[in-house]
C-alpha cells in the first residue's frame, strides 16, 4: 500500500539556521510527492512538488528531490526565517492524482 | 477566484444525530477530493470525484457517510447516526485535470465537527 512517514517534530530552529525535515515513503507504481505547508490560522498550501524520479521541488527557498532509491523526499532550506514557522505535511499521490496519502506533519518553530 | 469555500466552518452535534458539510470548489477545477485530520494528525483521503463521477471511495468511509457531487460544481459529505469518533476537522481541495496540475491541490479551510 501507500503511505508516508515523515520525522516527528516539533522542530525548533533559530533564524538563519539549516532546515532539513526527513519524508520517506511506500508505495505502488510511480507516485508523485509533494510538500505541503500550513501556517498558523491558515489551510493547507502546497510548497512543491516532483512528479518523477530525480526531480527537485523548489519554491520560497525549499527544496526536496525526489529519491526513488532511498524512497525519501526531505525537505530543505537553507537559512529559515520566524515567517517559515508552520506545520509541514508529505504527501504522495496515486499514479492517476486520485488518491493523496500525507505524513502526520513536522511542526516547526523559528526564533529570532 | 475566490478560491476553495466550506460550510459551515464549525458544526457542534449530538451523537446519532445526522449532519451535512458543503464544500465549492474553484469553479473550473474538475477534481475535488474530501479528507478528515484529526489533531495531530495528517488529513486522511476520503473519497475522490472527477466531475459528477465518484472514482475512489477509502476504506475509512464507512456506510454511515455518503458524498455527492451531483452537477459536477459543488459537493455534499454527509454523515449519518454521527458518533463521537467522527469528531474532525473535514478538508476539501480541488484541482484542475491537465497533466501535471492535476496534482495541485487546493485546499479549503475545513469544517471542524464536534460530535458530543
Amino acid at each position: 500500500g501507500n503511505s508516508v512517514t515523515q520525522m516527528e517534530g516539533p522542530v525548533t530552529l533559530s533564524e538563519e539556521a539549516f532546515l532539513t525535515i526527513n519524508c520517506t515513503y511506500t508505495a505502488t507504481g510511480y507516485p508523485s510527492l509533494f510538500w505541503y505547508v500550513q501556517y498558523p490560522g491558515e489551510g493547507l498550501q502546497l510548497l512543491l512538488k516532483a512528479t518523477k524520479a530525480d526531480d527537485k521541488g523548489s519554491n520560497k527557498g525549499f527544496e526536496a528531490t525526489y529519491r526513488k532509491e532511498t524512497t525519501s523526499f526531505h525537505l530543505e532550506k537553507g537559512s529559515v526565517q520566524v515567517s517559515d514557522s508552520a506545520v509541514y505535511f508529505c504527501a504522495l499521490s496515486s499514479n492517476t492524482g486520485n488518491q493523496f496519502y500525507f505524513g502526520t506533519g513536522t511542526s516547526l518553530t523559528v526564533i529570532p | 477566484d475566490t478560491g476553495v469555500s466550506q460550510d459551515p466552518r464549525h458544526k457542534i452535534t449530538k451523537r446519532g444525530q445526522n449532519v451535512t458539510f458543503r464544500c465549492d470548489p474553484i469553479s473550473e477545477h474538475n477534481r475535488l477530493y474530501w479528507y478528515r485530520q484529526t489533531l495531530g494528525q495528517g488529513p486522511e483521503f476520503l473519497t475522490y470525484f472527477q466531475n459528477e463521477a465518484q472514482l475512489e471511495k477509502s476504506r475509512l468511509l464507512s456506510d454511515r457517510f455518503s458524498a455527492e457531487r451531483p452537477k459536477g460544481s459543488f459537493s455534499t459529505l454527509e454523515i449519518q447516526r454521527t458518533e463521537q469518533g467522527d469528531s474532525a476537522m473535514y478538508l476539501c481541495a480541488s484541482s484542475s485535470g491537465g497533466g501535471t496540475a492535476r496534482y495541485e491541490q487546493y485546499f479549503g479551510p475545513g469544517t471542524r465537527l464536534t460530535v458530543t
